[in-house]
């Protein structure tokens, strides 16, 4: 079983639109869940880190739900700008804080 | 601040070169990690470390090598170049891991022939 497993989509919706993205990692002890975005060819960028309790920013909301090993991530009134890969990654619980990255999920949104 | 510096951007090889992909960060940042990015695998940990001196493999770690002499730089040696390690690397960095995430350089494109 892959560490990090994602829906690759595409999703593609309209503005405006919600849509959810979901992400279940195989280690039990990890400890920090994270949420990147990645537009083409470019680098990884931080979108929100995912904590317990849920967070929100913005038109984005985390969850996480540590009984089931599941993340996920909410877009409210998508925006086209909002069009990228968003990658779910997940600390290595056994080597220090390095990453586990998911294939990652394409979203486009379109007028 | 610059954040996470990589170079080169671009790079082509031949087969059996060696070469060291630079990373700088000037964050005082305690970790730091380098990935690559193939099409459809996703990143794949490299090598990392959780401070100077200290270094640890990741899940892709034969035919690179590393070294940590200061916080600031974590470079990547190439020892002998392979079509297979064609790819796009990314280093990155962070103040502790957990809860902060890693910021990422800009990556560098290395194509070996």
């Amino acid at each position: 079983r892959k560490e990090v497993e994602q829906d690759p989509g595409p999703f593609n919706v309209p503005e405006g639109a919600t849509v959810a993205f979901n992400c279940t990692y195989s280690n039990s002890a990890s400890q920090s869940f994270f949420w990147y975005r990645q537009d083409c060819r470019k680098e990884p960028k931080l979108l929100m880190s995912v904590y317990s309790s849920g967070n929100e920013d913005g038109r984005f909301t985390a969850q996480l739900n540590r009984a089931s090993q599941y993340i996920s991530l909410l877009i409210r009134d998508s925006k086209l700008s909002d069009s990228a890969t968003y990658l779910c990654v997940v600390n290595k619980a056994d080597s220090g804080y390095a990453l586990n990255f998911g294939k990652g999920t394409s979203l486009l949104v379109t007028p | 601040n610059a954040g996470v510096t990589q170079t080169p951007k671009f790079q082509v090889l031949k087969t059996g070169q060696s070469m060291t992909l630079q990373c700088a960060q000037d964050m005082n940042h305690e970790y730091m990690s380098w990935y690559r990015q193939d099409p459809g695998m996703g990143l794949r940990l490299i090598h990392y470390s959780v401070g100077a001196g200290i270094t640890d493999q990741g899940e892709v770690p034969n035919g690179y090598n590393v070294s940590r002499s200061t916080t600031e730089d974590f470079p990547l040696r190439l020892l002998s170049a392979a079509p297979s390690q064609t790819s796009v690397y990314f280093c990155a960095s962070s103040y502790s891991g957990t809860n902060y995430g890693y910021t990422f350089g800009s990556g560098t494109r290395l194509t070996v022939v």
